[in-house]
Formats: C-alpha cells, structure tokens, sequence
C-alpha cells in the first residue's frame, strides 16, 4: 500500500469547529494531494504539494488550508467545518522514483459534519 | 480543457460475460493513461497503466489515440470484480496532478 496512511479513519465533529486531517508516508514521494470524494462528484483535488512547503490549489479548495513541513506528512485543515464538507477524504502521493505520473492512495478519512 | 470521460455511470453484467468500461478522453498532446479501482469502502488501487501495456486480474486497456479513447477490457466478468472503476490522465507539466472521470460502478451478478 506504498507506506502511505491517513489519521483518524472516522471522525464526527460539530459544524464551526476546526478539523486536522493528517496523511503520513514512508515512501519519500516528492508530490501529495489531498481528495475529497462524493457520490456523483468523483474524486475532486482540494490542494497539493509539489515538495516541503510548496503547496497549491486544487479545484474545490474553499475552506480548506494545508501544510507541508516536512516530506512525510501533509496536513488537511477545515478551518471552520460545515455540513458540506462531509466526506469521504483521500490522501495520494507520486514521485518517487517513477518516470510515470501514477498516484498511490491512503485507506481514506471519513468525515462527518453534523 | 482536458477531460476524461467516462459515459456510463453503472455496468452490469453477468458473470462470465465481456466487460467493456470506457474512457474517452480531451487532450491534444501525448498523455499518460490510468484505470484505478476501489472496492466497496476501500482505498483506490492503480489497475493499469497505458505505458505498461500490461494485463491484471484479467483486464486490459489500449490507449487509441485516434479514438482518444482508453477503454478497459475483461473477456470474461467474475463476482470478485465488482467495484468503482476510475479512468485518469495524466500529461508533462502538471504537477502530476491526474484528470478523473466520475467514474463507472461495474455490477457483476451471478
């Protein structure tokens, strides 16, 4: 599974509160994405990062911030949740050692907000 | 702008039958093709890659550029294949990032 984990799998939060979503790999991949994942939407890029503190926008970045301060970890923040943000979030990396832009994903972080 | 397209949300056939998923797909230049695969609540899996030209669980792809299309194949269908099916692309320049269709749930029935 390419060393590649997201902490927590499940949460629950109330909406307006602040929300963490950490992805962690051992794989030394240059590049990581975050994903947000709903019926009918597919997956869709919130931000990415193209190396440690270099990050950019995806396509449904509202309401979302990330940092990357190192090269294992990148983090998903929901700075004030809303009940649109339930979903499920995957975390993908790619890179490393690849002439091939392949991504290899984590098990997913199934965020409710209520 | 590029897109992927994948024109049939739901598939279903019967076990032992050809499957065919497609994917068609908006790019001018020369671009890197995938197929992934999840499984009821589990994370995506990369099935294939067009570079590799290579088969996986009994499923095969080939990029045809004329047809900008990358549909994906199985002779004969079984129950185990039933899951969420992603066609994606790639190209030069892009950070990496990959294109996704929305996707096609293939339904294997017994």
């Amino acid at each position: 599974d390419a060393g590649i984990t997201q902490s927590p799998r499940h949460k629950v939060t109330e909406t307006g509160t602040p929300v963490t979503l950490r992805c962690h790999q051992t794989e030394n991949h240059r590049y990581m994405y975050w994903y947000r994942q709903d019926p009918g939407h597919g997956l869709r890029l919130i931000h990415y990062s193209y190396g440690v503190k270099d990050t950019d926008k995806g396509e449904v970045s509202d309401g979302y911030s990330v940092s990357r301060s190192k090269t294992e970890d990148f983090l998903l923040t929901l700075e004030s949740a809303t009940s649109s943000q339930t979903s499920v979030y995957f975390c993908a990396i790619s890179g490393r050692g690849s002439v091939s832009n392949e991504q290899y994903f984590g098990p997913g972080t199934r965020l409710t907000v209520t | 702008a590029q897109r992927v397209t994948q024109p049939e949300k739901l598939l279903s056939v019967f076990k032992g039958a050809p499957v065919e998923l497609k994917c068609n797909y908006s790019y001018s230049g020369s671009p890197e093709l995938f197929w992934y695969v999840q499984y009821s609540r589990q994370r995506l899996q990369l099935l294939l890659r067009h570079i590799s030209r290579e088969s996986i669980k009994g499923f095969t792809a080939d990029l045809n550029k004329g047809e900008t299309s990358f549909h994906l194949k199985k002779p004969f269908a079984q129950e185990e294949d039933s899951a969420m099916y992603y066609c994606a692309l790639s190209y030069a320049g892009n950070n990496r990032k990959l294109i996704w269709g929305l996707g096609t749930s293939l339904a294997v029935n017994p």
